[in-house]
């Protein structure tokens, strides 16, 4: 089936103005995880989401940075007032569950803003 | 909360010889010590993975070892090939928590 995917695939912006970047995981996999990859960084854990659980959100940078999880599925991560130093690839992974430890890695959103 | 520290952070080998990168983490709790391989542009895959009960487990030229009294976990890789060239991350995790990833290391394989 389909893997994880991302849109968009890239996103330039202006400093200031808020993005929304978007989570497909693979179908039935209930935990979802956000990461933040500075150029040429590891990965930085954002948050967590596990079924109908409450997120673990104690990865997110500051306050400007928010991530919904509709109907268990699509996530979306918003940025608000974009900075520069948010210029990273945002990578998004799906695993089948708390019991299933094998994450599975979209493609990413090159984000620059400028 | 859980640290990962990760050793080296760039390599080099002469293709054929071996590659050994360390990673050491401090929450005695975490059971789950995934590596995952990133090449230039792309996104990170799962090469192999080790969990608390187990301290080797062996895929072809790929092998991690875990020594829990010492809260560390290796990856060895023999007969390095050219297109072994990439980023390596090492993370910890505790069971239905989130993963807490290593810095990277830059393996090189020179021909």
């Amino acid at each position: 089936g389909a893997g994880v995917s991302q849109s968009p695939s890239n996103k330039v912006t202006e400093k200031g103005k808020d993005v929304e970047l978007r989570c497909d995981p693979i179908s039935g996999h209930t935990a979802l995880y956000w990461y933040r990859q500075s150029l040429g960084q590891g990965l930085e854990f954002l948050i967590y989401f596990q079924g109908n659980s409450a997120p673990d959100k104690s990865g997110l940078p500051s306050d400007r940075f928010s991530a919904e999880r509709t109907g268990g599925s699509v996530s979306t991560l918003t940025i608000q007032r974009t900075q520069q130093e948010d210029s990273a690839v945002y990578l998004c992974a799906s695993s089948s569950g708390p019991a299933s430890e094998t994450q599975y890695f979209g493609p990413g959103t090159r984000l620059l803003v400028l | 909360g859980e640290n990962v520290e990760q050793h080296p952070s760039t390599l080099s080998v002469q293709e054929g010889d071996s590659a050994v990168i360390k990673c050491t983490y401090s929450d005695s709790a975490s059971n789950y010590f995934p590596w995952y391989k990133q090449e230039l542009g792309k996104r990170p895959q799962l090469i192999i993975d080790i969990r608390s009960n187990v301290g080797e487990k062996k895929d072809q030229r790929i092998a991690v070892t875990l020594n829990k009294t010492a809260k560390h976990f290796s990856l060895h890789i023999t007969e390095t090939q050219p297109e072994d060239s990439a980023v390596y991350f090492c993370a910890a995790r505790l069971y239905g928590q989130n993963f807490v990833f290593g810095p990277g290391t830059r393996l090189s394989v020179l021909p």
